[in-house]
């Protein structure tokens, strides 16, 4: 069985802080790993792809990939109120097909 | 990223009625379209993957005579649910998968659809 894990927190930080969320992967022959950011009530959307090992920078989100560990994280900095909401992974399956994790859930305090 | 849109954003019915759910590829021809479900502070649960042209394959546990998949073009999938029942209701959700759109492997969410039987 195919599995993402995620913390389903809620994780929750003070505004400003580092926010740092955590996924791992069961399938070794997942090449392609994603972050969705999902506000209560709407569907999610697409914050960060990655496909190699290392860090990959946009804005104030870092997504690291270890692929020895099987490990993807996304980092927030400088977070926000409005960066509040439920953080999903997910790893490229077959068919391309996403496996999801739970999501966690992130609390950010002004 | 690419636009997918979604008809209704929220529909009531009566226990035993029928619902059709509309997804739309706005900006790219999808011959491959999810169908999620997703239960109130609950993840994504893939329900199917509709395909163009030919019978949707449906997850282990989903009825596919209760949840009906038509995708007859290729910007076009269906999901009709079937004599409703309110176990039913939820949030449904379509994605499309990119293809000739970077990033490779992303999948594109419609708005989603509220379904409330009562």
């Amino acid at each position: 069985q195919k599995e993402v894990e995620q913390n389903s927190g809620p994780l929750s930080v003070p505004e400003g802080a580092i926010a740092s969320l955590n996924c791992t992967y069961s399938d070794r022959v997942s090449q392609s790993f994603f972050w969705y950011r999902q506000y209560s009530g709407k569907s999610p959307e697409l914050i960060m792809s990655i496909y190699s090992n290392g860090d990959k920078e946009d804005g104030r989100f870092t997504a690291q990939l270890n692929k020895a560990s099987q490990y993807v994280s996304l980092l927030i900095r400088d977070s926000q109120p409005s960066d509040s909401a439920t953080y999903l992974c997910g790893a490229g399956g077959n068919n391309r097909k996403l496996i999801w994790g739970l999501g966690t859930s992130l609390a950010v305090n002004p | 990223g690419a636009v997918v849109s979604q008809h209704p954003s929220r529909v009531i019915c009566k226990s035993g009625t029928s619902v059709k759910i509309e997804c739309r590829s706005l900006d790219f021809q999808a011959t491959t379209m999810f169908w999620y479900r997703q239960f109130p502070k609950q993840s994504l649960m893939l329900m199917a993957t509709s395909n163009e042209g030919s019978k949707a394959t449906y997850e282990q546990g989903v009825e596919k005579d209760k949840f009906l998949i038509n995708h007859a073009s290729l910007t076009l999938s269906t999901l009709t649910v079937t004599s409703a029942h309110p176990e039913d209701s939820s949030f449904y959700i379509c994605s499309v998968p990119a293809t000739s759109l970077p990033p490779r492997d992303t999948q594109y969410f419609g708005p989603g659809t509220r379904l409330t039987v009562l």
